[in-house]
Formats: structure tokens, sequence, C-alpha cells
């Protein structure tokens, strides 16, 4: 069975501190992937996906870069973290061909103080 | 483009007392719906799903049913319990060669004993 993972679940990083958020899918090749945040108040945004290694498409300018280096690895980064880069950061995953639904990991809560 | 807009929260119930989650839609094509929940402190999980119209997508006594004419895809339980609490999001996804996710911004939901 295909599952997901990712890490860390919380994290605490003083303003202008790198980032790096890893996930990682077990039992599916090719899939397509998605980095995705959720801000208090706003629902869920999609900042990233990936169709496959090294393809990133960016939906949100900002402060946040993703990368692709294997087919089932997908990082999120930043070089400066900003106090609004704050909040609840999910990694999911769908199926190619095009699947009807997406799996999600547990999400990183991310602080930035 | 394509958007989701669903009631806001939070509403809160009585246990046994009926649930519905309002949800409407914008989209060129011909979307495929979500309702996807978030318990506390996790990833979101799918709850149910339709990918036509007049589709009734139903999990866990919950259901939803795909109204084209109307653009709708409302949640309803005939009876909650206090273990749903937890936040709803609408999705719909695109019948492009992509075919991201689009999200509402979530309703929270608390059911009190």
């Amino acid at each position: 069975s295909q599952t997901i993972h990712q890490w860390p679940a919380t994290l605490v990083q003083p303003v202008g501190s790198p980032l790096s958020l890893e996930c990682t899918v077990e039992g599916t090749s090719n899939p397509n992937l998605y980095w995705y945040r959720q801000a208090a108040g706003r629902g869920l945004q999609l900042l990233f996906y990936s169709v496959g290694i090294g393809q990133i498409s960016s939906e949100v300018p900002q402060n946040l870069s993703a990368s692709r280096p294997q087919d089932r690895q997908f990082i999120l980064s930043s070089k400066k973290l900003l106090l609004s880069d704050s909040g609840f950061y999910l990694c999911a995953w769908s199926a190619v061909p095009r699947s009807f639904e997406a799996f999600f990991g547990q999400g990183t809560r991310l602080t930035v103080v | 483009g394509d958007s989701v807009t669903q009631m806001e929260g939070p509403v809160t119930l009585s246990e046994e007392a009926f649930l519905t989650i309002n949800c409407t839609y914008t989209a060129t094509g011909y979307p495929s719906l979500f309702w996807y929940v978030q318990y506390p402190g996790e990833g979101l999980q799918l709850l149910l799903k339709a990918t036509k119209a007049d589709d009734k997508g139903s999990n866990k006594g919950f259901e939803a049913t795909y109204r084209k004419e109307t653009t709708s895809f409302h949640l309803e339980k005939g009876s909650v319990q206090v273990s749903d609490s937890a936040v709803y999001f609408c999705a719909l996804r695109d019948g492009g060669s992509q075919g991201n996710l689009i999200f509402g911004k979530g309703t929270k939901l608390s059911v009190k004993p």
C-alpha cells in the first residue's frame, strides 16, 4: 500500500533562518507531488506541485522554493524565513495518470519567531 | 479561475443533531468534487467524492450529492457524534491535464455531548 511521510511534525525557527521540510512517498511510482500551506483563517493554499523529477511549478510567488531530487521525494525550502511563513504545511501525492484524489501527509506545524 | 466557496464556521452542534455544510463551486468543464476532513493536529483525509453530476458520495454516515444545476456539493449527516469534531474542506479537481485540487477555506465543526 502507499504511504506518505512528512517531517518534522513541528518546528520552531527564528526569523532569517533556513528551512527544509521533507516529504517522501512509498508504494507508488511517478506520483504528482504537492506542497500546501494552511494559514489560520485562510484555508489551504497550493504552493508547489511537481509532475516529475526536477519539474516544479509554483502557484504563489513567495519566500519559499521546492525541489524534487528523486521520484518520490519532495522538499520545501527557504533561505531566510519570515514571520509570515508560519503555518501548517502539508505534502500530498496523487497517482498519474490523473487520479481523482490526493493523499496527504500528517503535516508540519512551522512557527517562525 | 476555478474556486470553491464553503460556509464559514465555526459550526457548533449537539450530539445527534443534523449537519449541513454548504459548498458551491465555480469551474469550467466538469470537475470532480471532494470533501476532506482534518482532525486536530493531523493532515487531511478524503471523506467522500463524486466524479460526475448527480453522483452521491457517502462515507461514515456523511453524504454529498454533486448538483451541476446549482453548482453545489453540500455535506450532510443525519446524526453527528462528538468524534466528528474536525475541520471539513470542500474541494474540486479540475478537468485539465494537471488536475490540481482547489480547496475551500474549511469549516470547523464542534460537536458537544
